[in-house]
């Protein structure tokens, strides 16, 4: 069975520090995507990174980054200058090549403090 | 460019009744899928549309149905509702038939079996 696991439920972190919330997933398949989404109290879930399982190289977008690592099957979002508008449910998800559903984790609240 | 938009927003029904919920996906997007967000189960997967045909399904009974017209607008329905139901719908869509590319989600329909 393919899963997704976030062993961190919830988090906290002041305004401008980094944090890094955790990720593990478990396939077999070699082709796959991951995602981190987050989901504020608006409920709408907001795609923050993508990462392709073939590409080595970590994905960014603008303060936040991935630390992919395959053979361990890992995938860390790190969120730096923390601010207040981070405040959210952040859901890791996985979803093996060319298919139509997205596997989710149980996601981490995080709560950035002034 | 108008987001997906889910309506209702907020929904309360009796045990018994029968539901339908619906989603616009954004202009362009052929693709639509469903999840389902408890706090027991956390977010999952209902089923999945394109161009008017059902692709794929989650682990969900019968009574989770689903259509997709040509305007690519869906709806879903659950019959015979119970409790257990109680959750937030949310509707995401897809420019493409794979969703490597990540979703845009609606903020979700709130329903409430009581």
């Amino acid at each position: 069975a393919q899963t997704v696991t976030q062993s961190q439920p919830e988090m906290s972190v002041q305004e401008a520090e980094t944090v890094t919330l955790s990720c593990t997933y478990d396939t077999s398949e070699n082709n796959y995507y991951l995602f981190w989404y987050k989901q504020p109290p608006s409920r709408q879930m907001i795609l923050v990174i993508r990462q392709e399982a073939y590409k080595q190289q970590n994905a960014t977008e603008n303060r936040f980054s991935v630390n992919f690592q395959k053979a361990a099957k890992s995938f860390s979002l790190k969120i730096s200058d923390s601010q207040l508008g981070d405040t959210a449910m952040y859901f890791c998800a996985f979803t093996p090549y060319n298919t139509d559903k997205l596997i989710f984790g149980t996601g981490t609240r995080l709560q950035v403090f002034p | 460019k108008a987001g997906v938009t889910q309506t209702p927003r907020y929904l309360i029904k009796t045990r018994g009744q029968q539901v339908t919920l619906s989603c616009s996906p954004i202009s362009g997007h052929r693709s639509v899928s469903w999840y389902q967000q408890t706090p027991g189960q956390g977010l999952q997967f209902l089923f999945e549309y394109f161009s008017e045909t059902q692709r794929n399904k989650g682990n969900f009974p019968g009574r989770f149905s689903g259509r997709q017209f040509s305007n690519s607008r869906s709806e879903m329905n659950v019959s015979t509702l119970e409790l257990g139901d109680s959750a937030l719908y949310l509707c995401a869509s897809s420019p493409q038939l794979s969703i490597n590319y990540g979703y845009t989600f609606g903020s979700g329909t709130r329903l409430t079996v009581v």
